[in-house]
């Protein structure tokens, strides 16, 4: 069993500031999404990253790939209200179709 | 294209009492998940079907949890003699086989057992 941890838990900042979240494991993985969940919605897919190394960008946001392959971080530049959710990390062993999101780092940006 | 539907979006039932939630994918996925989700973690994976056949269940789905999917279409979520630690959201996602892994999530069906 994969041992899945998403650090910070929780996440106060102001519009503005820059923040870094990260997912890390002991396990190897073929790749990686990032999905955000507002409250009272269902999580949505933000990017899938494949190849160790491999840095992606959604606007403001700034995707990484470990270079092994076991961990990832997602920063966010100028942080907005509108960045407020829950970031899931979603490690893809290639063994099956079932998503094992880790808990989640719950971001809270305030104006 | 109306995304991924989830009726109903919240249920209060009493402890002992039987639910059933559905769930109708993006019509034209073939695979729908069903997830857990209580409060500070992430969704946790219960049920997988490709088309109208249930191919992975996980170990949280106990006898008291049954899933179908009669026509590869919707598909339904029971919980039958409903338990306090029922209580969660519960989430379905659907996408489409040769599309990689990404899942289109419904806005979930929130769960109080008293």
């Amino acid at each position: 069993t994969q041992l899945l941890e998403q650090s910070p838990q929780f996440l106060s900042i102001q519009e503005g500031e820059n923040l870094t979240v990260y997912c890390n494991s002991s396990s190897v993985f073929s790749s990686l999404q990032w999905y955000r969940q507002e409250p009272g919605e269902g999580p949505v897919l933000l990017v899938t990253v494949v190849t160790g190394g491999e840095v992606k960008k959604l606007k403001r946001l700034t995707f990484q790939f470990g270079d092994a392959r076991k961990d990832s971080s997602l920063h966010i530049t100028a942080a907005q209200p509108g960045d407020t959710g829950l970031y899931l990390c979603a490690p893809i062993s290639g063994s099956g179709y079932a998503l094992n999101f880790g808990k989640g780092t719950s971001l809270l940006v305030t104006p | 294209d109306t995304g991924v539907s989830q009726d109903p979006r919240h249920k209060i039932t009493k402890r002992g009492q039987n639910v059933t939630f559905r769930c109708d994918p993006i019509s034209e996925h073939n695979r729908l998940y069903w997830y857990r989700q209580t409060l500070g973690q992430g969704p946790e994976f219960l049920t997988y079907f490709q088309n109208e056949a249930q191919l992975e269940k996980s170990r949280l789905l106990s006898d008291r949890f049954s899933a179908e999917r009669p026509k590869g279409s919707f598909s339904t979520l029971e919980i039958q003699r409903t338990e306090q630690g029922d209580s969660a959201m519960y989430l379905c996602a659907s996408s489409l086989s040769g599309s990689g892994y990404e899942q289109y999530f419904g806005p979930g069906t929130r769960l109080t057992v008293t």
